[in-house]
């Protein structure tokens, strides 16, 4: 029983790189979420999924995209990596989006050089 | 930006005594949460107390809810080592059902 789980852990990129980060969960949740947390704030709401083929966007969605591929999955792309999108990135699930409790994963800590 | 603000930022106790920690927010409620994350972790929901409710509890843990004040506090009674982590809270808007995070306090409990 895994819950939910983001690939990779740890990534280096380089200005303007791309890359995709990796979230699935197993607890058949309806809604998903991404975050950022930077040093001394916060969680940070980038991107989120009420339910399966609808997002919407957070906060701070900025230079990010999301896919919900399907129930379980939920993907964050940066398309042109920041060196101000260094942070650590969490994936989130819960049942619905209201007066629910979220689960989630241990992190992916991304630097941008 | 930030609805949730904790107070204090840190706190340090000695093991068997008890925690309290507070959280404020500016606007209209569905529910407040309380996580704690672990140093290198994710986010782990502690308790989640409705707009309605004025007091729960969960083992250790007591969570008050003041509306009229828009305050929150966590209490953790009897803490032990592994109570060490930072504790959010975080409040669900009423407008959007988006949940809002706070900075965070971070407690130590010394053995």
């Amino acid at each position: 029983n895994a819950g939910v789980t983001q690939t990779p852990k740890f990534q280096v990129l380089k200005t303007g790189q791309s890359m995709t980060l990796q979230c699935a969960q197993d607890m058949n949740h309806n809604s998903m979420y991404w975050y950022r947390q930077d040093p001394g704030m916060g969680l940070r709401l980038i991107y989120y999924s009420a339910s399966e083929g609808t997002t919407d966007k957070g906060e701070v969605p900025n230079g990010y995209n999301v896919s919900r591929l399907n129930k379980r999955e939920f993907s964050l792309r940066l398309e042109s990596a920041a060196p101000s999108q260094t942070s650590v990135y969490f994936c989130a699930s819960s049942e619905g989006p209201l007066n629910q409790p979220q689960h989630f994963g241990d992190g992916t800590r991304l630097s941008i050089l | 930006s930030q609805q949730g603000e904790e107070d204090p930022q840190a706190l340090s106790i000695q093991e068997g005594e008890n925690a309290t920690m507070n959280c404020s927010y500016k606007t209209s409620i569905n529910n407040l949460q309380w996580y704690r994350q672990n140093s290198g972790r994710g986010l782990v929901h502690l308790i989640l107390i409705r707009s309605n409710e004025r007091e729960k509890h969960s083992g250790r843990l007591r969570v008050t809810l003041d509306t009229s004040k828009k305050s929150s506090s966590l209490l953790i009674t009897a803490s032990r080592a592994a109570d060490t982590a930072s504790y959010f809270c975080a409040t669900e808007s009423s407008n959007d059902y988006k949940l809002s995070f706070g900075a965070g306090t971070t407690v130590t409990v010394r053995a």
